[in-house]
């Protein structure tokens, strides 16, 4: 399979814990997007990497997200001292090219719920 | 800044009828648009974009969305239900933002039911 992957699919955690989420994007692919989607929303975007470098974060990222990009291939996202708040869909895209018009490629997500 | 409303939560249509999914954006540059459909217990996947070439665009499956700048509409169209296109479909729009990158804002949904 050659698509996006995501690791794990699913994560039960208790309130304060740390957790960590991977995403291998498809390889030829220089730029990642990390969206979060809630029952009955959208994903929401909550960061985006270029290669390596992270260009973007959305003011839903608190202190408490950190996401990271070594070497331009696979990402994580950790979330510190996790709340109830934080369960969620998170999901990992990526796409080739540097325009607006090329289609992102989607993970299947990792589910997290907090306890 | 961006933004895509999407009219109606969920959606019925009998097999056979016609499908109409409204999607409204708002952006201060020219967007490029895009409709994503979610099958039950599958990834977001790509049905149709609009990149400025064409105002009438056709995706897979048989739907097809026209951009009206006027409107500053994208509604998704099908002329013909299908059981099989019971799914969420979002829609989304594309634009530069301040920091010179495309930035995606997607809508809240809509969940289309086929009823035989």
């Amino acid at each position: 399979d050659t698509g996006v992957s995501q690791d794990p699919r699913h994560k039960i955690t208790k309130r304060g814990q740390n957790v960590t989420f991977r995403c291998d994007p498809i390889s030829e692919h220089n730029r990642l997007y990390w969206y979060r989607q809630t029952l009955g929303q959208g994903p929401e975007f909550l960061t985006y990497f270029q290669n390596e470098a992270q260009l973007e974060k959305s003011r839903l990222l608190s202190d408490r997200f950190s996401a990271e990009r070594p070497k331009g291939s696979f990402s994580t996202l950790e979330i510190q001292r996790t709340e109830q708040g934080d369960s969620a869909m998170y999901l990992c895209a990526s796409r080739t090219g540097t325009g607006g018009t090329e289609t992102q490629y989607f993970g299947p997500g990792t589910r997290l719920l907090v306890l | 800044a961006q933004s895509v409303t999407q009219l109606g939560s969920h959606v019925s249509v009998s097999e056979g009828a016609l499908v109409l999914l409204r999607c409204n954006y708002s952006s201060s540059v020219p967007p490029y648009l895009f409709w994503y459909v979610q099958y039950p217990n599958q990834r977001l996947q790509l049905l149709l974009k609009y990149t400025s070439a064409a105002t009438l665009v056709k995706g897979i499956n048989g739907f097809e969305a026209e951009f009206k700048k006027s409107e500053t509409s994208f509604h998704l169209t099908k002329p013909s239900a299908h059981m099989s296109d019971a799914a969420e479909y979002f829609c989304a729009v594309s634009a530069s933002n301040s920091g010179g990158y495309q930035k995606v804002t997607f809508g809240t949904g809509t969940k289309l039911q086929v009823i035989p």
